[in-house]
């Protein structure tokens, strides 16, 4: 079956410009998580949804960061004013469950943003 | 807050030889430890579970051992071939949010 496909693959904006980025989760998949990984570093909790309950937004690195899920399924990140230090590649994953839950997380391919 | 070391950034080992990656963490002991395994321009893909009431588990030529006196995990792979050569990341659940990764450790096998 599919897996977490993500859009766009690449994104080259420049400073201050607002972007989207979108997470399609496995179908059934109640959890979904973003992550963002800089070069050298290891992933860094954005932000997760479980099913309708609110999102635990403790990972967001600051106001400038949303992100919002639609009918339990697709996540959109937004950035808005992007700053060269957001420069990185964001991850997003679901799981059939919460992280408590022992549940795997299946990972999307990314979407690497550059910000000039 | 919970930080995991993994002490190694990069592992080179020959092709038949077993690899072995550390996984430390500093606080309280996890619910459950993840492995993954990262290709380059890839997300991670997960390999192995090990919860706390268990030491060692085991998938094919891998194994993950847990010790919560030590506060660590070990990950191995056994008769090791250069298709292994990925970064492979450790993983726990800290209450009241996702997983908390390490940064990884590059495992490079040559021929």
């Amino acid at each position: 079956g599919a897996g977490v496909s993500q859009s766009p693959s690449n994104k080259v904006t420049e400073k201050g410009k607002d972007v989207e980025l979108r997470c399609d989760p496995i179908s059934g998949h109640t959890a979904l998580y973003w992550y963002r990984q800089s070069l050298g570093q290891g992933l860094e909790f954005l932000i997760y949804f479980q099913g309708n309950s609110a999102p635990d937004k403790s990972g967001l690195p600051s106001d400038r960061f949303s992100a919002e899920r639609t009918g339990g399924s697709v996540s959109t990140l937004t950035i808005q004013r992007t700053q060269q230090e957001d420069s990185a590649v964001y991850l997003c994953a679901s799981s059939l469950g919460l992280a408590g839950t022992y549940n795997e997380q299946f990972f999307g391919p990314g979407t690497r943003l550059t910000v000039l | 807050s919970q930080k995991i070391e993994q002490n190694s950034e990069a592992l080179n080992i020959q092709e038949g030889k077993t690899a072995t990656l550390t996984c430390n963490y500093t606080n309280y002991s996890p619910a459950y430890l993840q492995w993954y395994r990262q290709d380059p321009g890839r997300g991670p893909v997960f390999l192995l579970l090990i919860r706390e009431n268990e030491k060692e588990k085991r998938k094919e030529r891998l194994k993950v051992t847990f010790d919560t006196t030590l506060k660590q995990s070990l990950f191995h792979i056994t008769a090791s071939q250069p298709a292994d050569s990925a970064t492979y990341l450790c993983a726990l659940y800290q209450a009241g949010t996702a997983l908390i990764f390490g940064k990884g450790t590059t495992l490079s096998v040559s021929s």
